[in-house]
């Protein structure tokens, strides 16, 4: 089973701080992705990679940045938070084979005040 | 720009009839769309999907259509049961990128 771990499930951080998630996937998969969730907007792309050291940005990249050091693990960076990146963030994984195509984790709710 | 769009926020269906939900596209490059599901504070999970050669795929209760003249595809679920109650992302992917573009969901609840 493919497993997609995102560090925390709930956090809670202020205006200006600079807030770190992670993600880590168990299996070997090349892209990873990170998206957040908003009511009404449904799930938007921010950046992706297909390979460690590599990035891209996806539709709504303003604000953020991400790092791939290794295969497994993909980390979003909110360089100086703000209220309006209080959403729902999901990290996933892909191997472009098979019909499944992303592997998402479960999520982390972050709230920024 | 809204390239995938689920015109219906909501949904209710009675046990056992049919659930049809609806998306629409406007990029005719996109050339493989899936549906996914997601319940509260889970990530989605993948249900079915369609390569834009074909115009049904079916798995189980769950059945895509793909109307690509139209740029419309829909989720047939037969028949709807409570499990099934979640919020329904369609999504869209074009040249084996595995970057899909998702709809802004519907969320499906049936009642017994």
């Amino acid at each position: 089973d493919v497993k997609v771990t995102q560090s925390s499930r709930y956090l809670v951080k202020r205006t200006g701080e600079k807030v770190f998630l992670e993600c880590v996937q168990d299996m070997d998969h090349e892209n990873m992705f990170w998206y957040r969730q908003d009511p009404g907007l449904g799930l938007r792309l921010i950046y992706f990679s297909y390979d460690v050291k590599m990035k891209e940005k996806g539709d709504i990249p303003e604000g953020y940045s991400v790092s791939r050091e290794k295969k497994e693990r993909f980390s979003l960076i909110l360089e100086s938070a703000s209220t309006n990146q209080t959403s729902m963030y999901l990290c996933a994984s892909s191997t472009r084979q098979g019909p499944e195509k992303l592997f998402f984790g479960s999520g982390t709710q972050l709230s920024v005040l | 720009d809204q390239q995938v769009k689920q015109n219906s926020p909501s949904l209710s269906v009675q046990e056992g009839r049919i659930s049809i939900l609806n998306c629409d596209y406007t990029n005719s490059m996109f050339d493989y769309f899936l549906w996914y599901k997601k319940y509260p504070a889970e990530g989605p999970t993948f249900l079915i999907s369609i390569s834009s050669i074909k115009d049904k795929n079916e798995d189980g209760r769950f059945t895509v259509f793909l109307n690509k003249s139209a740029k419309h595809l829909s989720l047939h679920i037969v028949p709807s049961q409570p499990g099934d109650s979640a919020v329904y992302f369609c999504a869209a992917e074009f040249y084996n990128t595995d970057k899909l573009i998702f709809g802004t969901g519907t969320r499906l609840q049936v009642f017994p």
